[in-house]
């Protein structure tokens, strides 16, 4: 089974400020993991993906995310925060499958 | 890349009514897509595992028979809501695997989302 736990429904960072978003996963096989964001009303744009590659995986719009199998984690973090960042974010395990299981979601507020 | 097309963004329909929801591969072949249900300001919810020339796969505590799956061709799935009800009011997002990608979850595109309301 798998499940994924997004720490925190809601982080609000000032522009230009780090962002952290956490997450932390459990599966009984090698997991795939994704971040993905969401505008409102809008569908899910792929920001990166783990699949058992490098553990520090580097995606879109700056993000990056780092794959610690002894924490069970894959936090995304962006140096410097834009407005334009602002959004919900999802963080998702899958397997070969192709299915995904989706955390509760993390909305990201950027204060100017 | 890679796009994912879903018919209507918006419907409206009365009480009892049968909606139809299109999600089309456009530019690739997808034996498997999935259906997703979305409450406003929660996660995604996986319904259903549709796959082409076979029954569709339902998670736990998915009606069959309210949700109908059809994946007639390599590159269309069709979510039926029958007899809607308000509680079926929700954001319906689909998303399809790219078989030509390779191996893994690691080509999977989801649609813009088709928002359901019902009256």
């Amino acid at each position: 089974a798998q499940s994924v736990t997004q720490l925190g429904s809601h982080v609000s960072v000032s522009e230009g400020a780090l962002v952290l978003l956490r997450c932390n996963y459990s599966s009984s096989v090698p997991p795939y993991l994704f971040w993905y964001v969401q505008y409102p009303n809008q569908g899910l744009q792929l920001l990166l993906k783990y699949t058992s590659a490098a553990t520090l995986v580097k995606g879109i719009n700056g993000f990056e995310a780092e794959f610690k199998k002894s924490e069970t984690s894959f936090h995304l973090t962006k140096p410097s925060a834009h407005m334009s960042d602002a959004a919900e974010y999802f963080c998702a395990v899958g397997n070969q499958g192709g299915k995904l299981i989706f955390g509760q979601g993390t909305e990201l507020s950027v204060k100017p | 890349g890679a796009v994912v097309s879903q018919h209507p963004s918006w419907v409206i329909c009365k009480s009892g009514t049968s909606v139809k929801i299109e999600c089309r591969s456009l530019d690739f072949q997808a034996t498997t897509m999935f259906w997703y249900r979305q409450f406003p300001k929660q996660s995604l919810m996986l319904m259903a595992t549709s796959n082409e020339g076979s029954k569709a796969t339902y998670e736990q505590g998915v009606e069959k028979d309210k949700f109908l799956i059809n994946h007639a061709s390599l590159t269309l799935s069709t979510l039926t809501v029958t007899s809607a009800h308000p509680e079926d009011s929700s954001f319906y997002i689909c998303s399809a695997r790219d078989m030509t990608s390779g191996r893994g979850t690691g080509e999977l595109f989801f649609g813009e989302g088709s928002r359901l309301t019902v009256l």
